[in-house]
């Protein structure tokens, strides 16, 4: 069966630190992968998706950055936090092309930037 | 790429029928509706999908009218632990795979 983890699960970080949260997906081939944020009380909102190996479309500008160095691994980056980055991230995989499925998350990352 | 429109907010009490409605008035030929449900500091969990006309579940139903530019989702007789927000997807088989979700329901079942 298809799996996805996330980590990590917590974390509290600076104002101007680096940020790495990675994500993979075990059980399945080409996958869609996604990144998603959510503050607090508010939606999900898209930051990143990749629909193969290299392959990154951003939705917001901002200081994130993402990679998908492998198939079933996407990782989200920053060299310097915001205030504003504080937040909920979630990552999420679906079936890639030629196929309608559902979307998978992770677990979810909790980011507190002081 | 189809957005969606919902109710930011609904109340209900246990036992009631809900029925929450997206609206998606440009939905394309091959996009099908799915809805989430989302509990805090989860990610969301899948509920039901849909192409046209109704779709039931073991946990909801779904139902399309034939234009397909709304969709209900109904959750029978609905208990405090259907406390979440609900949100509805529009995808399709392409490779633009942008699914960016809307603002989602607020779901509040009294007691």
């Amino acid at each position: 069966s298809q799996t996805i983890h996330q980590w990590p699960a917590t974390l509290v970080q600076p104002v101007g630190s680096p940020l790495s949260l990675e994500c993979t997906v075990e059980g399945t081939s080409n996958p869609n992968l996604y990144w998603y944020r959510q503050a607090a009380g508010r939606g999900l909102q898209l930051l990143f998706y990749s629909v193969g190996i290299g392959q990154i479309s951003s939705e917001v500008p901002q200081n994130l950055s993402a990679s998908r160095p492998q198939d079933r691994q996407f990782i989200l980056s920053s060299k310097k936090l915001l205030l504003s980055d504080s937040g909920f991230y979630l990552c999420a995989w679906i079936p890639g092309l030629g196929s309608v499925g559902e979307l998978f998350f992770g677990e979810g990352s909790r980011l507190t930037v002081l | 790429l189809a957005k969606t429109t919902q109710p930011i907010s609904m109340d209900s009490y246990e036992g009631q029928e809900v029925n929450i409605t997206c609206s998606h008035n440009n939905i394309a030929t091959n996009d099908y509706i799915t809805w989430y449900q989302q509990f805090p500091s989860q990610g969301p969990r899948f509920i039901i999908q849909g192409y046209k006309t109704k779709v039931t579940n073991e946990v909801a139903s779904l139902f399309i009218p034939a234009d397909r530019k709304s969709s209900t989702l109904s959750l029978p007789r609905v208990s405090l632990s259907d406390t979440a927000v609900y949100y509805c997807l529009v995808d399709g088989d392409g490779s633009a795979r942008q699914l960016t979700f809307g603002s989602g329901t607020q779901l509040t079942v009294l007691p």
